[in-house]
């Protein structure tokens, strides 16, 4: 069983071109997460996803972020005209159904580095 | 869900358990207390959660307060690996909506010394 799967692992876009991170959930899962990690900073939650649907983007910056996680294929986070500031660690993590608990709640992948130059 | 307090820094020799203590003096009856952590530039681990009994899996041990308002994560043999940054969250297990994402503190940074 696969684990969940982000690419790219290494991304440099100059600032003003667009950015699109990718992430497969685990096999069955359907309830996706993304998180941003800045130099020398914690985890900050982003977007909840569950299939074709925003559960929670509360974390999200208001302008040129977005994400979708559509019927078919990954979810994607997707950043609009990138500035230095957007340079940083994100993270996808994924979970089960509300029924399966036990265990891990979330499974995280190795994360996307993002450089803007 | 309940703030949590964690050290910022420990060191523990190899071989030796690794005691993580992690505060949560205003955890509710329904918040289970969860550890990940972090090895450097890799994505967050889960270790190990609970809600008032002492839990123990091949990676851990997870030792509850009676009272519920601290815990302590045990690595039984700690290895040069496990030099991590370790975070404990409280969280209400069964959330809906909004309530389902991890809330990351600061966390430890464990540094195991050869």
């Amino acid at each position: 069983n696969a684990g969940v799967m982000q690419n790219p692992r290494h991304l440099v876009r100059r600032r003003g071109q667009e950015a699109r991170l990718r992430c497969s959930p685990m096999k069955g899962h359907s309830h996706v997460y993304w998180y941003r990690q800045l130099p020398e900073e914690g985890l900050k939650f982003m977007v909840y996803l569950q299939k074709e649907n925003i559960i929670d983007e509360s974390g999200m910056p208001k302008e040129r972020f977005s994400a979708e996680f559509p019927k078919e294929g990954p979810s994607i986070l997707r950043i609009q005209q990138v500035v230095r500031g957007d340079s940083a660690a994100y993270f996808c993590a994924s979970s089960p159904l509300a029924g399966h608990l036990r265990g891990a709640e979330a499974f995280f992948g190795q994360g996307t580095r993002l450089t803007v130059v | 869900d309940a703030k949590t307090t964690q050290p910022p820094s420990m060191d523990c020799a190899e071989g030796r358990a690794a005691n993580l203590p992690c505060n949560h003096s205003t955890i509710s009856g329904n918040e289970y207390v969860y550890w990940y952590r972090q090895i450097h530039s890799q994505g967050p681990q889960y270790i190990i959660h609970g809600l008032k009994n002492n839990e123990t899996n091949e990676m851990a041990s997870l030792i509850i307060t009676e009272d519920r308002k601290s815990s302590t994560l045990i690595l039984p043999h700690a290895t040069l690996r496990d030099t991590a940054v370790y975070y404990c969250i409280v969280r209400v297990s069964r959330p809906s909506g909004s309530a389902r994402q991890l809330t990351f503190g600061s966390g430890t940074q464990l540094t195991v010394l050869p």
